[in-house]
């Protein structure tokens, strides 16, 4: 099945205790990106990556850290997470030539205290 | 700012009801128009779409015509079920780069029986 998964689904942490969010798909899809949801706020980009080793920032980059050193993961780093980071997190990807036609994985929460 | 305007929420309907969420949006040139859906729980998945002007995207029932002599993109349906009690995105893409995919807050919509 044709998927774009994430782990964990549901998290709690304390500010400063660094985490990552892991995101992997199984569509040989060049495109990767990440995205918050807040109320309100609807999504906004965070990072994206054309293809394996290249990455850039979206809208809100800053707090966060991604790389991708294989072409079906793309892992979401909180080197030192905030309150202000409590959010709904989404990964996605897409082919290259339906660039904006995205798959979405089902969601982290992220809880920060 | 963001060139997506979507309708606020939240919107409650009978079922059989005809369903409109508006969406404008500002953009030079030709963007293409997506809306997506956020069933409870999951990630967004691509409803329809509109690539250019007067294109009518459809899917499951669900309309959106491309008008850019008013800049919109509104959702239609002719008769919604329970089943289509969700969050609506109308999205926007100004094929300039890989970040450019904008998203509206989302219209929360319930279907009561």
């Amino acid at each position: 099945e044709a998927q774009v998964t994430q782990n964990p689904r549901y998290l709690i942490t304390v500010t400063g205790k660094k985490l990552t969010v892991t995101c992997s798909q199984n569509m040989n899809h060049e495109y990767m990106s990440w995205y918050r949801q807040d109320p309100g706020l609807g999504l906004r980009q965070i990072y994206y990556s054309m293809n394996v080793e290249v990455t850039d920032k979206g809208d809100v980059p800053e707090g966060y850290k991604v790389s991708r050193k294989e072409k079906r993961n793309f892992p979401l780093i909180l080197e030192s997470p905030s309150p202000n980071q409590t959010s709904l997190y989404f990964c996605a990807s897409s082919f290259g030539d339906k660039l904006y036609e995205q798959y979405f994985g089902p969601g982290t929460r992220l809880t920060v205290t | 700012g963001n060139p997506v305007t979507q309708m606020e929420g939240p919107v409650t309907l009978s079922e059989e009801a005809f369903l409109t969420i508006n969406c404008t949006y500002t953009a030079t040139g030709y963007p293409s128009l997506f809306w997506y859906v956020q069933y409870p729980g999951e990630g967004l998945q691509l409803l329809l779409k509109a690539t250019k002007a007067d294109d009518k995207g459809s899917n499951k029932g669900f309309e959106a015509t491309y008008r850019k002599e008013t800049t919109s993109f509104h959702l239609e349906k002719g008769s919604v079920q329970v089943s289509d009690s969700a969050v609506y995105f109308c999205a926007l893409s100004d094929r300039t780069g890989a970040n450019n995919l904008f998203f509206g807050t989302g219209t929360r919509l319930t279907v009561i029986p």
